[in-house]
């Protein structure tokens, strides 16, 4: 599966949207971006995936480039409760035991 | 509710001892996988299983054992092999392995080895 690169780190402030990048410039025709987050000593909560085209869902927003070598997760109104790590991934469909999630982005929402 | 129930939430176990943590599933998913965190760090695939009876050694089996005898349980059990079990432990589910990736997690169990 192709590697991804996340900023360490990002602060948003509570009601702004939250436009957190990711870069996977390796990523193949056939791998998906996932999206999910971690609040602190939880388990991972999925968020959003796509593969080409731009997704919107309840919770979030996946901007995907065209050549898809990067993408935006947007957090359209960021609150306190959405401060977590955030953890962008790619994957081939079928193949969900590689699910490999690196270190993330841990975006802290402040007042 | 539907969900993952992974137990106990935090355990505590002396060097040398085997321990067992618990995953139970209501969501009639048919893949179950274990994941171990280190602080600061992402997730690492310890085992996963696809389907009742069958599982597969994911990227740091090595001091781990499973069972899938029901579809509903994956008890992942810390054997005295590995060699720095203190860690964050995931059980997570998804519908099948061919799907589009959308996996549940249950809240994690804390091993610490005193």
């Amino acid at each position: 599966d192709a590697k991804t690169t996340q900023p360490p780190s990002m602060d948003c402030a509570e009601g702004r949207a939250a436009n957190l990048p990711c870069n996977h410039s390796t990523i193949s025709g056939n791998e998906y971006v996932y999206w999910y987050r971690q609040i602190h000593s939880q388990g991972p909560q999925y968020i959003i995936h796509g593969l080409k085209n731009n997704e919107t869902n309840e919770m979030a927003s996946l901007i995907i480039t065209e050549d898809r070598k990067s993408s935006t997760l947007i957090l359209p109104h960021a609150t306190l409760r959405d401060t977590a790590v955030y953890y962008c991934i790619v994957r081939v469909a079928g193949t969900a035991s590689k699910l490999t999630f690196g270190t993330g982005t841990r975006l802290q929402v402040t007042l | 509710d539907g969900g993952i129930t992974q137990s106990p939430k935090y355990l505590f176990r002396k060097e040398g001892q085997n321990v067992t943590l618990s995953c139970e599933q209501n969501l009639n998913h048919d893949a179950m996988y274990w994941y171990r965190q280190d602080p600061g760090q992402g997730l690492r695939l310890i085992y996963y299983s696809q389907i009742v009876n069958d599982f597969q050694k994911g990227d740091i089996a090595e001091g781990y054992s499973v069972s899938r005898e029901k579809k509903e349980s994956f008890p992942l059990t810390v054997t005295s092999a590995q060699k720095n079990p203190t860690a964050f432990y995931l059980c997570a589910s998804s519908i099948d392995r061919v799907n589009t990736g959308e996996l549940f997690f249950g809240e994690g169990s804390r091993l610490t080895v005193l």
